[in-house]
C-alpha cells in the first residue's frame, strides 16, 4: 500500500536550518508530485510547495521563496524540504503528501514536528 | 491568492444529526475543490475531490456539492468517529490554499 514515512522531530535554534525527509513506497515514485503542508500548533493547514519527482522541478509558495528548498532522490524514492533562517513562527508539524490529478492530496506522511526555540 | 472561507468555524451536533459545512472561494474555482478530515495528532484524510467525488473508502454519509465559489460538505447522519476538524482546499490555482477549518464537536 502507499506509504509516506517522515523523519523524526527536530529542535532547532533561531537562524539555523532544518531538513525534513519523506520516504515513499507502494507506488511508482516518479508518477506523482509530492507537496509539503505545515500546521502551526492549534492552527490550520498551510501549503508550502511541491516537487515533481520525475524531473525535480519545484513550485514554492511565494512567502517561502528564498528560504525553502525542495529536492528529491529517485534512488531512495524520497523527497526533502529544507527551511533556512528559522524563526519561532516556523514551529509547526510539517507534512508531506502525494498529489494526484485535480491537485488532491490523497496520501500523507505522519508529520514531523519542528520546534524553533532558543 | 485565492482565499477560502469556511463557515461555521465550529459546530456542535449529536450522533445521528445531519451537518453541513460551507466553503466559499474568493473567486471562481469551477469544481476544483477537495475536503479533508483531520483528527488531533493525525494527518489530514482526503474525503472528497472535484467538489462531489467521494474518495475510495470514505463512507457514503459524506457528500459534497457546489461549483464556482460556493461549496458544501454534508454528513447525513453523524457517527462518533466523525467528530474532527474539516478543511476545504482549492486546487484551481497555485498557490494551493485551505480554508481555516471547521471543528465539529459533540453536543
Amino acid at each position: 500500500q502507499v506509504q509516506l514515512v517522515q523523519s523524526g522531530a527536530e529542535v532547532k535554534k533561531p537562524g539555523t536550518s532544518v531538513r525534513v525527509s519523506c520516504k515513499t513506497s507502494g507506488y511508482s515514485f516518479t508518477d506523482y508530485s509530492i507537496h509539503w503542508v505545515r500546521q502551526a500548533p492549534g492552527q490550520g493547514l498551510e501549503w508550502m510547495g511541491g516537487v515533481n519527482p520525475s524531473g525535480g522541478g519545484t513550485y514554492i509558495a511565494q512567502r517561502f521563496q528564498g528560504r525553502v528548498t525542495m529536492t528529491r532522490d529517485t534512488s531512495t524514492s524520497s523527497v526533502y524540504v529544507e527551511l533556512s533562517s528559522l524563526r519561532s513562527e516556523d514551529t509547526a508539524v510539517y507534512f508531506c503528501a502525494r498529489v494526484l490529478t485535480s491537485s488532491r492530496l490523497d496520501a500523507w506522511g505522519q508529520g514531523s514536528l519542528v520546534i524553533v526555540s532558543s | 491568492d485565492i482565499q477560502m472561507t469556511q463557515s461555521p468555524s465550529s459546530v456542535s451536533a449529536s450522533i445521528g444529526d445531519r451537518v453541513t459545512i460551507t466553503c466559499r472561494a474568493s473567486q471562481g474555482i469551477s469544481s476544483w475543490l477537495a475536503w479533508y478530515q483531520q483528527k488531533p495528532g493525525k494527518a489530514p484524510k482526503l474525503l472528497i475531490y472535484n467538489a462531489v467525488t467521494l474518495q475510495r473508502g470514505v463512507p457514503s454519509r459524506f457528500s459534497g456539492a457546489g461549483s464556482g465559489t460556493d461549496f458544501t460538505l454534508t454528513i447525513s447522519s453523524l457517527q462518533p468517529e466523525d467528530f474532527a476538524t474539516y478543511y476545504c482546499q482549492q486546487a484551481h490555482t497555485f498557490p494551493i490554499t485551505f480554508g481555516q477549518g471547521t471543528r465539529l464537536e459533540i453536543k
